[in-house]
């Protein structure tokens, strides 16, 4: 069964950095992609980048260059999100997701709350 | 960026009705897929590639479209149906989501 984990909610002050995790079971970690997504209450999804499990090979949405970095640890086959400079915009859940060929989302995480507040 | 619109924004339905659920790019996709989303919890994938169901997905559930215009049908609503549906492309990067459709029950 496939299941991918993400760390607990995290509450940050502006300005600080965070790192999300998301570990994953069931299935070969090292030949998909990984996608992180955002969703801020009530509102829509955003794509921030996806990353390969194989060789870290990354690929960010325009408007999250500079605000995520990804990456990857083969052996554990764990993704991480690194989110830096927080301020209150960033306050949203974040997914982690696999990327299945044809485009699709196919599973998800259960998502983590990142709240920015002094 | 290729933008998705959803219509409608909000929606309910009775037991039984026939529902259908669109979405419109901005430029034309090969495929669309939809989602389902309850509250609190995570998207499921529910459609992919246009018209095939995800595992789990009841048959009364479809999808149909082509280029800029896709739709998403439920046969007869049932109570269980009740909640947020996004459709989303991947065709293009980067991917991009409608805004969603929330079905509720009337």
């Amino acid at each position: 069964e496939v299941q991918l984990q993400q760390s607990g909610a995290e509450l940050v002050k502006p300005g600080a950095s965070v790192k999300l995790s998301c570990k994953t079971s069931g299935y070969t970690f090292s030949n998909y992609y990984m996608s992180w997504l955002k969703q801020m209450p009530g509102q829509n999804i955003e794509w921030i980048g996806n990353i390969y499990g194989g060789n870290g090979g990354t690929g960010y949405n325009q408007k999250f260059k500079g605000k995520a970095t990804l990456t990857v640890d083969k052996s554990s086959s764990t993704a991480y999100m690194d989110l830096s400079s927080l301020t209150s915009e960033d306050s949203a859940v974040y997914f982690c997701a696999r990327h299945y060929y044809s485009g699709s989302l196919d599973y998800w995480g259960q998502g983590v709350m990142v709240t920015v507040s002094s | 960026e290729i933008v998705l619109t959803q219509s409608p924004t909000t929606m309910a339905a009775s037991p039984g009705e026939k529902v259908t659920l669109t979405c419109r790019a901005s430029s034309s996709v090969s495929y669309m897929h939809w989602y389902q989303q309850r509250s609190g919890a995570s998207p499921k994938l529910w459609i992919y590639e246009t018209s095939k169901l995800a595992s789990g997905v009841p048959n009364r559930f479809s999808g149909s479209g082509s280029g800029t215009s896709y739709s998403l049908t439920i046969n007869s609503m049932e109570t269980e149906d009740a909640a947020t549906y996004y459709c989303q492309q991947g065709s293009s990067y980067p991917p991009t989501f409608g805004a969603g459709t929330k079905l509720e029950l009337k």
